[in-house]
């Protein structure tokens, strides 16, 4: 079956503009995850929701970051007023159902590059 | 607070050759679950394999297996007789059991390059 897919796979934004970056889970994944993969280092948690709840945004770096999930199926986060230091990879990815039993399966990514 | 550390931050070996990465955790909790993930040059991650707290059976998939040590805080990875199509970066990855609180933790990474 297909995987996660993101879109776009890659941005280029000016610095100052919104962007919005889409993300759709596996079929019937209830958990879906966004993290934040600065060049050489391994990702890092953004946000969860599992269906359209998100129950943590604590990795979230500033409220220029939004993410939503509003039928619980496809997520958007979305970065108000871009900032060089947001240029990374965003990873989406989603899991079967709660619990951190199970695996959370990744996407490409969109890689986000702020001028 | 959980946090995983990949010493090895490169590792070359030559074709053929067995290869272990090194896994270290840290993590307050009794029940947690640990990870490793595999990302190529393409750049998306592919799980490898899960383990929980409570296995410290060790695992074997083909050229690849995983130990498993609570004493030392330690899964670390091997791959028998390397191949080029291992040459990637690996991750080890822990997630605490607690709903609510199911993000994985990352280490920095393993990148390794398998020398035909």
């Amino acid at each position: 079956g297909a995987g996660v897919s993101q879109s776009p796979r890659y941005k280029v934004a000016k610095r100052g503009q919104d962007v919005a970056l889409r993300c759709d889970p596996i079929s019937g994944h209830v958990s879906l995850f966004w993290y934040q993969q600065a060049l050489g280092q391994g990702p890092e948690f953004l946000t969860y929701f599992q269906n359209e709840a998100q129950l943590d945004k604590s990795g979230l770096p500033s409220d220029r970051f939004f993410a939503e999930r509003p039928e619980g199926s496809v997520s958007t986060l979305k970065i108000q007023r871009t900032q060089q230091e947001d240029s990374a990879v965003y990873l989406c990815a989603s899991r079967r159902d709660r619990g951190p039993s199970f695996a959370q399966y990744f996407g490409p990514g969109t890689r986000l590059t702020v001028l | 607070a959980q946090k995983v550390t990949q010493a090895q931050t490169e590792i070359s070996v030559v074709e053929k050759e067995d290869v272990t990465l090194d896994c270290v955790y840290e993590t307050r909790d009794t029940t947690y679950y640990l990870f490793w993930y595999k990302q190529p040059p393409s750049g998306e991650l592919v799980f490898l394999i899960r383990r929980n707290s409570f296995d410290e059976q060790n695992e074997i998939s083909g050229r690849y297996s995983w130990n498993f040590q609570k004493s030392t805080s330690s899964f670390n990875f091997t791959i028998t007789a390397s191949q080029v199509v291992d040459s990637a970066v690996y991750f080890c990855a822990l997630s605490e059991a607690n709903f609510g609180n199911e993000k994985l933790t990352f280490g920095t990474g393993t990148r390794l390059t398998i020398i035909p």
